[in-house]
């Protein structure tokens, strides 16, 4: 089982939400860690969005939306990125990202379609 | 503004080597760890290892163990990997990117991408 498992992909229509999911192997407690989100456009480098912790104590990337933000969800052991007011350019690969046992783990990512 | 700047394409043979640099501008070289994330065709992003630009410090993940090297150049601000005995599963784009936040682990600014390509 890997590390970090995200869905393959994701639809929600213009104007939406969307809540992405990254969750942690069994074992691996996401309260303990920071998780990571990037978005990746086809064709194009990734993107750093934020670090979400806790309420406490998390960053959001330069020029990042405040309609992009993080959560966990204790009870399912994973990370969320949120999404508010969907755009179409917010269609892209969504990717969380953890360090765990001193390496950087990606998770597999999920694809946004905006429909 | 932060710019990381890598270098041209490379077609390589399998066994060869191929090294990718990358050249930081906009903030001082030595304050942030730099990282090398490579992503084949169609695929998700791997973390490679990162480099302490300051101490020359590495840390390697384990899939790239006696395989990769990292090393800097801080009187050109500039970064380097390379890759060694290469397959044709190494055939990706690398990218070079910035550590920042609590533990250098926040990819903020990312290369452009370096392709390449192992074949015969």
């Amino acid at each position: 089982q890997p590390v970090l498992s995200q869905p393959t992909s994701l639809s929600a229509s213009p104007g939406a939400s969307a809540r992405f999911t990254c969750t942690l192997r069994s074992g691996i407690n996401v309260g303990t860690y920071s998780i990571y989100w990037y978005q990746q456009k086809p064709g194009s480098l990734p993107r750093y969005l934020l670090t979400y912790k806790s309420d406490t104590d998390k960053q959001q990337g330069s020029g990042v939306p405040s309609r992009f933000s993080g959560s966990k969800d204790a009870s399912t052991n994973a990370g969320l990125l949120l999404i508010s007011g969907l755009q179409s350019e917010d269609e892209a690969d969504y990717f969380c990202a953890i360090w765990y046992s001193s390496a950087v783990v990606f998770g597999g990512g999920t694809k946004l379609t905006v429909l | 503004q932060v710019h990381l700047v890598q270098s041209g394409a490379e077609v390589k043979k399998p066994g060869a080597s191929v090294k990718v640099s990358c050249k930081a501008s906009g903030y001082t070289f030595t304050s942030s760890e730099v990282h090398w994330v490579r992503q084949a065709t169609g695929q998700g992003l791997e973390w490679m290892g990162w480099m302490n630009p300051n101490s020359g410090n590495t840390g390697y993940a384990q899939k790239f163990q006696g395989r990769v090297s990292m090393t800097r150049d801080t009187s050109i601000s500039t970064a380097y990997m390379e890759l060694h005995s290469l397959r044709s599963e190494d055939t990706a784009v690398y990218y070079c990117a910035r550590g920042v936040g609590k533990n250098s682990n926040a990819f903020d600014n990312w290369g452009q991408g370096t392709v390449v390509t192992v074949s015969s």
